[in-house]
């Protein structure tokens, strides 16, 4: 069974505005990422975030982390039409597991 | 740096035939891992493997076969094609946990597969 799952499953936003995309898990993480996937490609990574972390940033992107609710939140500002891809969550469940695994993806689309 | 690649890109087979698909990667890591996309169902992790020798199975494992006799390779073999193996498939590593770097995955550019 997936361990993430993200929310809204697709997402459309006008370029300059910000895109939030939400990540819920099941069991206790070591830590959650977050990847970007553009159409036909191999999946990019993004950010990490510690599960001792509440929040990360990056450039134009902030990730949050809430061990309490499970979920984690990726925002990017200012978005751009380069933005338009598939976003996934990942996490490991602990030293020494190498398991990582992946929600089921938002897809967001940045219009022109 | 060529990081992760995948061959081929693109295959078809019929029910009942094998195949394997390649992954290299020249980054020196440790850790390396196939995973299967599907619609919907986002990245489901197949086989991994902690260093050459030792693998270990994901969430999907059935079906398939890994061996890792190098740092480099790891193959993802497909002994008896089903239709339900239609897939695309992605190899990704990483510097082993503990390591600067760890736990970032590097992705190949993946190989689609449809079994008829």
């Amino acid at each position: 069974s997936q361990q993430g799952e993200e929310d809204p499953q697709a997402l459309s936003i006008q370029e300059g505005e910000n895109a939030t995309m939400n990540c819920s898990y099941k069991t206790s993480i070591n830590n959650l990422q977050w990847y970007r996937q553009n159409s036909g490609r191999g999946l990019v990574h993004l950010i990490l975030i510690r599960s001792n972390e509440r929040e990360k940033h990056s450039g134009r992107l902030r990730v949050t982390l809430d061990t309490s609710k499970k979920s984690s939140s990726l925002l990017i500002t200012a978005s751009r039409a380069a933005d338009t891809a598939s976003y996934f969550c990942a996490t490991d469940v602990g030293p020494g597991t190498y398991k990582y695994i992946f929600g089921t993806g938002t897809r967001l689309k940045v219009l022109a | 740096n060529a990081g992760v690649t995948q061959t081929p890109k693109f295959q078809v087979l019929k029910t009942g035939q094998s195949m394997t698909l390649q992954c290299a990667q020249d980054m020196n890591h440790e850790y390396m891992s196939w995973y299967r996309q599907d619609p919907g169902m986002g990245l489901r992790l197949i086989h991994y493997s902690v260093g050459a020798g030792i693998t270990d199975q994901g969430e999907v494992p059935n079906g398939y076969n890994v061996s890792r006799s190098t740092t480099e390779d790891f193959p993802l073999r497909l002994l008896s094609a089903a239709p339900s193996q239609t897939s695309v498939y992605f190899c990704a590593s990483s510097f082993r946990q503990g390591a600067p770097g760890a736990n970032v995955l590097t992705f190949g550019a993946g190989s689609r597969l449809t079994v008829l």
